[in-house]
């Protein structure tokens, strides 16, 4: 089993919808969770980051962590053509290693 | 604007070549990190730094080292390069335990 384990998509959805993107993770002890969004042939860009169980707002996006199902989500509302990007989910291991794991990312398509 | 540079940002060698990689950053950030990218792996860690006085191997260490040279700068390089090095490579840095890290334009290499 992978440790970050996304779908790779394409996820489709019309302009001005909710896009819902998805990651689970294997390590039960991660504590630090991370979304970032890659446009082809740029570097990863850090969106969100949440630490604690619950949502967490910043502008159209939120994050979403459920630790006891291991699983993170972002959502973005009122996309727009702009948000097409593959998005990565990216987890703090836990104990004394400080490494990020990354998921293979989920590629999101917004059509106008 | 405090950043994270990468040099150069295309590279085309051949294989045995030897080839330095080279990041800088300006945000005053401690910790740094190399990466590569590959289509369907996502992001691999190489090797991460934690301070001038700290190297640390990460996943996929074998066929390269790193230098720390100052707490801005972080050399990767590839001793004799072969063809399935050939990705994109990633800089990163972070600024404490909370890990979120900021990445650099990134180099394509190509080996031949």
């Amino acid at each position: 089993q992978k440790e970050v384990e996304q779908n790779s998509g394409p996820l489709s959805v019309p302009e001005g919808a909710i896009a819902s993107l998805n990651c689970t993770y294997s390590d039960r002890v991660s504590q630090s969770f991370f979304w970032y969004r890659q446009y082809s042939g740029k570097s990863p860009e850090l969106i969100m980051s949440i630490y604690s169980n619950g949502d967490k707002e910043d502008g159209r996006f939120t994050a979403q962590l459920n630790k006891a199902s291991q699983y993170v989500s972002l959502l973005i509302r009122d996309s727009q053509p702009s948000d097409s990007a593959t998005y990565l989910c990216a987890v703090k291991l836990g104990g004394a290693t400080n490494k990020l794991i990354f998921g293979t990312g989920t590629l999101l398509a917004v059509q106008p | 604007d405090a950043d994270v540079t990468q040099t150069p940002r295309n590279r085309i060698t051949k294989t045995g070549k030897r080839i330095m990689l080279e990041c800088s950053q300006t945000k005053g950030h401690d910790r740094m990190y190399w990466y590569r990218q590959d289509p369907g792996l996502g992001l691999r860690l190489i090797y991460y730094s934690f301070d001038v006085k700290d190297i640390n191997k990460g996943e996929i260490s074998d066929g390269y080292s790193v230098s720390r040279q100052a707490q801005a700068k972080f050399s990767l390089s590839l001793e004799s390069a072969i063809p399935n090095q050939t990705a994109l490579y990633f800089c990163a840095t972070s600024a404490d335990a909370t890990n979120e890290q900021y990445f650099g334009p990134g180099t394509r290499l190509t080996v031949t």
